[in-house]
Formats: C-alpha cells, structure tokens, sequence
C-alpha cells in the first residue's frame, strides 16, 4: 500500500501544453520531494520542499508544499518532449515514502 | 566524479536460490540506502545504512538483509527468493542520514526470478 497517492497515474498530452500532477496523502511530512525517473535509470532529485505552503520554480516546473505538508503539487508550463518521464514523489516519514508515480509523455 | 555504481544490471535466478547486490556510493557519501521498486509502483524503501550500521529498516521479510563495508559500499543479500522478488533494486548515496541530504539514486539492478 503506497502512504503517497499520486494522480494521474497516466498523462499523455502535447509539446506546448501546460499540466499539473498530484501527490497527496493523510500523513504530515517534515520534508517532501519530487524526483524524475527515466526507463533503465534511478530517480533524479528535482526538488524538496519543507515548509507547508512553500512554493519553489525551476525553470518551467513549480512546486507547491501543501500548508498542512500532506500534499503537493507539480506544475510544468509548456511542456516539451524531453519531460517525458515517471514523477515520482517522496514523503520523510522516518524513511522515505514513494508513490507510484506519474508516467508523463509529451509529444512532439 | 563517478555516480553511484550497482551491479549486476541484470540477474536471472530461480525460486529458492539467493542472490547477492552490491553498490558502491559516491565518493564521500556515508549513507547507503537500498530500494526494491516492483513494475509500476514507486520505490519501497528496504534499508538505510549510515557509518556502517543499520539506522532503518521498511517492512521486508527477514529474508532481505544488507551490511555496509569500512569504504561505505553495500551489499543487499536476498536468501530463498520468491518469484514477488522479482523487481528493479535500487541503491542510493548521500552525504548525510537525514532527508536534507540529497540522495544520489545508481541504474538499479534488474532481478528476474523465474
């Protein structure tokens, strides 16, 4: 049973569009993360976040800390086919928590 | 500056049998964390290993253990394997024991058990 729910669980759209991904659960973090995972390789950290209500922006992705620290989201603006990939996200709750996952694919 | 390394990349064994996983961290990094992640779920944590001792543990069978060596390589020990085994295994680094510490994922080794 995965303590991270994420949704979508399947994204498909086109290069140019814009999308927001989910992490939620019941439990409080003291920090949460986002990684990106391609096929044959392990998770790349992309963010952490540890103050409920903290946004953060790298380039295109933005991040949000739920103000409870029991959610968050992913925002990516204009999305291109180099972000296709598996977003995962992970809870600190004595040891890190995944959830299942996004699987983005953005075409050309 | 090499990444964390894992091998195998691929391992094949049959129901019964045990099998052997070692990674070797970043260089610098104490910590050495082992994930299993079975297709189409997330990773699950398995074991945390910082200065050579064990400092947490997911809800595994005994059947899976780990040690960390003095140069802060690992290996994952997994005895009378299932075919539920069957999973990527992942190996990460970090400096530190905590969660502000970055942690640097390996490619994983793909164990098949048939």
């Amino acid at each position: 049973t995965q303590l991270l729910e994420q949704s979508p669980q399947f994204l498909s759209i086109q290069e140019g569009e814009n999308l927001t991904v989910y992490c939620n659960s019941s439990s409080v973090f003291s920090s949460l993360q986002w990684y990106r995972q391609e096929p044959g390789e392990g998770p790349v950290l992309l963010v952490t976040v540890v103050t409920g209500g903290e946004v953060k922006k790298l380039k295109r992705l933005t991040f949000q800390f739920g103000d409870a620290r029991k959610d968050s989201s992913l925002h990516i603006t204009a999305a291109q086919p180099g972000d296709t990939g598996l977003y995962l996200c992970a809870g600190d709750n004595n040891d890190m928590r995944f959830g299942a996952g996004t699987r983005l694919t953005v075409k050309p | 500056d090499a990444g964390v390394t894992q091998s195998p990349t691929h391992l094949i064994k049959t129901r019964g049998q045990h099998v052997t996983l070692r990674c070797s961290p970043i260089s610098g990094h104490k910590s050495v964390s082992w994930y299993q992640q079975v297709l189409g779920q997330g990773p699950q944590f398995i074991f945390q290993y910082y200065e050579k001792e064990e400092r947490g543990r997911g809800n595994f069978p005994d059947r899976f253990s780990a040690r960390q060596f003095p140069n802060y390589s690992s290996e994952l020990n997994v005895n009378a394997l299932l075919l539920g085994d069957s999973a990527l295994y992942l190996c990460a680094s970090s400096l530190g024991r905590t969660s502000s510490y970055e942690q640097y994922f390996g490619p994983g080794t793909r164990l098949t058990v048939t």
